[in-house]
């Protein structure tokens, strides 16, 4: 079946604009998260939501992050006045409601800020 | 909260010989041990998972890790690699109770003929 898909794959934007990732996850998992992949920091943890709430957010690097979850299912995470440093590589993951449940990656957006 | 540790930043191979991967964690509660497998410019794949039971775990296309609690450590092993092993290798952790995964800082994995 599909697996979790991202949009865009690719997305350079100036400084101080806003932008929007998108996540699909696989149907029928509950659970979906967000993590960033960078040089410097390695793959660190951003959100996780269950159902269309998100209890552990404690990632989210400032409050220009957000993310919300619609329907159970597409998530968007949202970057407001990027900044150089927010430039990275941002992988959505969706498992089943399940404690030790593997998580399914999907492919990541490349967020590149000039 | 959890911590992990991968020990080799990058580990270079010759084609057949064996490779091991080490990882070693922190955690006050229990665990649920995991190691993902990058290719290049590709998303992050499950190679294992230990979630209890046996301490020595079998994944995919040949590779083992094994548990030891008591030195809070979950190594990778193949015992004889392929050139299509050259990837990045992340150990992840999540606590019981937890399900964000906290990755390790990743090894890269190059194997020569």
């Amino acid at each position: 079946g599909a697996g979790v898909s991202q949009s865009p794959s690719n997305k350079v934007t100036e400084k101080g604009k806003d932008v929007e990732l998108r996540c699909d996850p696989i149907s029928g998992h509950t659970a979906l998260y967000w993590y960033r992949q960078s040089l410097g920091q390695g793959l660190e943890f951003l959100i996780y939501f269950q159902g269309n709430s998100a209890p552990d957010k404690s990632g989210l690097p400032s409050d220009r992050f957000s993310a919300e979850r619609t329907g159970g299912s597409v998530s968007t995470l949202t970057i407001q006045r990027t900044q150089q440093e927010d430039s990275a590589v941002y992988l959505c993951a969706s498992s089943l409601y399940r404690e030790g449940s593997e998580q399914f990656f999907g492919p990541g957006t490349r967020l590149t800020v000039l | 909260a959890q911590s992990v540790t991968q020990l080799d930043s990058q580990v270079p191979v010759f084609e057949e010989a064996p490779v091991e991967l080490r990882c070693n964690y922190s955690s006050s509660v229990s665990v649920y041990l995991f190691w993902y497998v990058q290719y290049p410019n590709q998303g992050l794949q499950l190679l294992l998972k230990y979630l209890s039971g046996s301490t020595l775990v079998k994944g995919i296309n040949g590779f083992e890790a094994e548990f030891n609690k008591s030195q809070t450590s979950f190594h990778l092993r193949k015992p004889s690699v392929h050139i299509s092993d050259t990837a990045e290798y992340f150990c992840a952790v999540s606590g019981q109770g937890g399900y964000k995964l906290s990755f390790g800082a990743g090894t890269t994995v190059t194997v020569r003929a």
